[in-house]
């Protein structure tokens, strides 16, 4: 079982630009979420997809969106990104359910120059 | 009422020492209390998790205290190791599954 996968590991981007982050579940899982961590800070909820649809969605702007495939791969988009975006972004996964665990990836470091 | 505090923000720990973090939620809705340990260029890794109608749980050398009445909650590492040398975030699961994280303690334990 290869656990949560995320590609690329690592990014440069220059603001005003567009990124896509990738994402492959736990195999089984059937949910992924997304977090973006800042330096030093606790992971941010920034949406969650279950069916190919958004269930819920954190205190992000517009900006960010995503998709989720027939698969339960995952895709983060991030659009004119600023300065502020450079962060580690995460993906997790799990099934839809509240007690049960979710299981994160390595991360995808985002620099914004 | 989405927050989870935690303190200290940064601990050390001699060698063969206990290392105790404390967390605190506002939300009564909260199910599921897990503790993820996080190393550097890491994705969190889950360390282990309760549930509110438990208040104790023990694995190996972690064990959580968990108070509900107070809505707080604790993790004790015992016989703390230099490997045990980590971020460390308590979280809560919220309505709908998402998880909302504490600002994170950043562990030394000295050899």
């Amino acid at each position: 079982d290869a656990g949560v996968t995320q590609s690329p590991t690592h990014l440069i981007k220059t603001r005003g630009q567009q990124v896509t982050l990738r994402c492959s579940p736990k195999s089984g899982h059937d949910t992924v979420s997304w977090y973006q961590q800042a330096l030093g800070q606790g992971p941010q909820f920034i949406f969650q997809y279950y069916e190919e649809e958004e269930r819920q969605r954190g205190n992000f702007p517009d900006r960010f969106s995503g998709h989720q495939f027939p698969n339960y791969s995952s895709e983060l988009n991030v659009n004119a990104l600023l300065l502020g975006d450079s962060a580690l972004y995460l993906c997790a996964s799990s099934l839809l359910d509240l007690n049960t665990e979710a299981f994160f990836g390595q991360g995808t470091r985002l620099t914004v120059v | 009422q989405q927050q989870v505090k935690q303190s200290p923000q940064s601990l050390i720990v001699q060698k063969g020492g206990i290392s105790i973090i404390n967390c605190a939620y506002e939300n009564t809705a909260f199910d599921y209390f897990p503790w993820y340990q996080q190393f550097p260029g890491k994705g969190p890794a889950l360390l282990i998790a309760i549930r509110p109608d438990v208040s104790e749980k023990k694995e190996g050398r972690f064990t959580i205290s968990f108070n509900k009445s107070a809505k707080q909650f604790s993790l004790h590492i015992m016989d703390s190791q230099p490997g045990d040398s980590a971020t460390y975030f308590c979280a809560a699961k919220g309505v709908g599954g998402k998880l909302i994280f504490g600002q994170g303690t950043e562990l030394s334990v000295k050899p």
